[in-house]
């Protein structure tokens, strides 16, 4: 059974500063999701890490893929207020399984 | 832009009552997905459909049902809602691999319904 673990679960952070979230996933898999899901809203694609050593970046934020350690990060960069959110990786065997997400506020 | 809509964003119904989601898709993607979403838990599958009429269980489809009579639509049922099925129901669709997508599997999510079931 495919698991996935995202830590920390809750992350609160000032502004200026830089932070990584993990996500470890148990099975193999080449294929790795980051989501964004701001407060009542749904889920909105941020990142899709395709091969081992994928790197992808937007703005502030950026995502790796190392497939041999069955990890992915997703590094914040200077991070401001607009980054608050709650923030999933998921991990695809025909179907997706998804961490339980990452609260990070950003305060001033 | 893909899109995936759902019949409600708010719902408020009684114990007992047959509750029916509505969600429909514009990007002839083949499958289709309900998640409940709840705070600790995350997101847990309740069905998908991977074609039309046909439908796979999740994780926890118990007092659930669902309807995929056409592509675009994917619908769910809950026979007789429960005060422990209030919750964010979101709706999801993606192409398949064979269906020449960049991103098979990537899933694109509806806005949500938020269930109460007083």
């Amino acid at each position: 059974e495919l698991k996935v673990e995202q830590n920390p679960l809750f992350l609160s952070m000032q502004e200026g500063k830089n932070y990584t979230i993990y996500c470890n996933y148990s099975t193999t898999s080449d294929r790795l999701y980051w989501y964004r899901q701001d407060p009542g809203k749904s889920l909105e694609s941020l990142f899709v890490l395709l091969s081992n050593g994928a790197v992808k970046q937007e703005g502030r934020l950026m995502a790796s893929l190392d497939t041999k350690a069955r990890l992915s990060t997703l590094h914040i960069t200077a991070a401001v207020h607009d980054l608050s959110a709650t923030y999933f990786c998921a991990v695809t065997l025909q179907k997706l399984v998804f961490g339980k997400g990452t609260k990070l506020t950003v305060n001033p | 832009d893909v899109k995936v809509t759902q019949s409600s964003r708010y719902l408020v119904k009684r114990t007992g009552e047959k509750v029916f989601l509505e969600c429909v898709q514009d990007m002839d993607h083949e499958n289709m997905f309900w998640y409940r979403q709840d705070p600790g838990l995350g997101l847990r599958l309740i069905y998908f459909s991977y074609d039309v009429k046909m439908k796979e269980k999740g994780d926890i489809p118990e007092g659930y049902s669902v309807s995929r009579e056409k592509k675009e639509r994917f619908s769910l049922i809950l026979e007789s809602a429960s005060t422990n099925q209030t919750s964010m129901y979101l709706c999801a669709s993606s192409p398949t691999g064979t269906s020449g997508s960049l991103h098979p599997y990537e899933q694109y999510f509806g806005p949500g319904t938020r269930l109460t079931v007083t």
